[in-house]
């Protein structure tokens, strides 16, 4: 079975400041998809960002961009230039894309982010 | 935008209760989804549902139950409520094309008395 780990429970950053947040995974497949959820304090998990497995460019959205490291099953998140509202709990999460249960998503244990102003 | 909607932010039950938490998609979504949230675990994914009446257990099924009678609602059982359910219970649907993102709902944060 897949797993994901988060390995930082907690992380915090300035305001403005750059932070890295962790994620590994373990699988025997190929392909596959990663994400990265917000869930900010009013409890709307939120997408920040995908990565398919086949593709060697790591993904980024504005402000979000990721180190997918492969062969090492990694999948890191950077938030660049953090703000107040960046503030969440973040989740990391699988899928290995297939049939029916290519929506079916294995999350991490989270990772509480904390910008201090 | 895709709205999903949990019928109860917080829900208190008593031990052995019958408890039913209700999610309603407006997206005409094929998957529907639910998940408990736990401090230091994550979601984890307790059954989901691929089209109205089909349903597939996920890694916790155990004390849960789930119907999916119309395809924008999807409702979690909880036959014999215990202590150890006490929870946040998340609902999320998704198109039925394959790793498009979930859309959550707001949650229910369940307190099993």
């Amino acid at each position: 079975a897949q797993t994901v780990t988060q390995s930082q429970p907690e992380m915090s950053v300035q305001e403005a400041e750059t932070v890295t947040l962790s994620c590994t995974y373990d699988t025997s497949e190929s392909d596959y998809y990663l994400f990265w959820y917000k869930q900010p304090p009013s409890r709307q998990m939120i997408l920040v960002i995908r990565q398919e497995a086949y593709k060697q460019q790591n993904a980024t959205e504005n402000r979000f961009s990721v180190n997918f490291q492969k062969a090492a099953k990694s999948f890191s998140l950077k938030i660049s230039d953090s703000q107040l509202g960046d503030a969440a709990m973040y989740f990391c999460a699988y899928s290995n894309g297939r049939g029916t249960s290519g929506s079916r998503l294995t999350f991490g244990e989270g990772t509480q982010l904390t910008v201090n102003p | 935008d895709v709205k999903v909607t949990q019928s109860s932010r917080y829900l208190v039950k008593r031990t052995g209760e019958k408890v039913f938490l209700e999610c309603v998609q407006d997206m005409d979504h094929e998957n529907m989804f639910w998940y408990r949230q736990d401090p230091g675990l994550g979601l984890r994914l307790i059954y989901f549902s691929y089209d109205v009446k089909m349903k597939e257990k996920g890694d916790i099924p155990e004390g849960y139950s789930v119907s999916r009678e119309k395809k924008e609602r999807f409702s979690l059982i909880l036959e014999s409520a215990s202590t150890n359910q006490t929870s946040m219970y998340l609902c999320a649907s998704s198109p039925g094309d394959m790793n498009e993102k979930l859309f959550f709902g707001s949650g229910t944060q369940l307190s099993v008395l």
